[in-house]
């Protein structure tokens, strides 16, 4: 089954505790990206990824790091955490880059307190 | 990246069709138009994609004019568990980066 999964889906942690939110798909997708979503905000994308070890800055980057060193993978690093990024993430990929065709994963909650 | 514009709800009633409009005025050549569905707390969730004309698949048919500045969601019959936010984006086509761009969405609540 084609899917994107996310882990953990809900996490509470502590502000400037490191932690990273592992993105995982098994389509063979080139196109990965990292979203936040606020109550209000709607859905920003945080990074991108457009192959192994190409990545680039979506419209909100700051505090957040990510790395593509194999296809399927795309993890979400904060290195130090602040309240402000409680929000609810998702990981999504895709054959292309815009928005075409993407399969999402279920979310991670974070909680930053 | 082509910015789109929806309504920001719509309300109809079980059986109904409903057609959600999308306006997209600064659409590049080569940029498909994809819609998703998204309910609370879950990620959004592909619907349909098009280039031009009409496509329909299971669940719904997207309409293009010729100049393909706006485009029309039609969603047949609907029921309660269509009470969803839907996104039109556009994008794709290479010619307008590699960024993605929600808009607002439309809140549909589907009413028994």
């Amino acid at each position: 089954e084609a899917q994107v999964t996310q882990n953990p889906r809900y996490l509470i942690t502590v502000t400037g505790k490191k932690l990273t939110v592992t993105c995982s798909q098994n389509m063979n997708h080139e196109y990965m990206s990292w979203y936040r979503q606020d109550p209000g905000l709607g859905l920003r994308q945080i990074y991108y990824s457009m192959n192994v070890e190409v990545t680039d800055k979506g419209d909100v980057p700051e505090g957040y790091k990510v790395s593509r060193k194999e296809k399927r993978n795309f993890p979400l690093i904060l290195e130090s955490p602040s309240p402000n990024q409680t929000s609810l993430y998702f990981c999504a990929s895709s054959l292309r880059p815009g928005g075409t065709e993407a399969f999402f994963g279920q979310g991670t909650r974070l909680t930053v307190v | 990246l082509a910015k789109t514009t929806q309504p920001i709800s719509m309300d109809s009633y079980e059986g109904q069709e409903v057609n959600i409009t999308c306006s997209h005025n600064n659409i590049a050549t080569n940029d498909y138009i994809t819609w998703y569905q998204q309910f609370p707390s879950q990620g959004p969730r592909f619907i349909i994609q098009g280039y031009k004309t009409k496509v329909t698949n299971e669940v719904a048919s997207l309409f293009i004019p010729a100049d393909r500045k706006s485009s029309t969601l039609s969603l047949p019959r609907v029921s309660l568990s269509d009470t969803a936010v839907y996104y039109c984006l556009v994008g794709g086509g290479n010619t307008g980066g590699f960024k993605t761009i929600f808009g607002a969405g439309t809140r549909l609540f589907v009413k028994a």
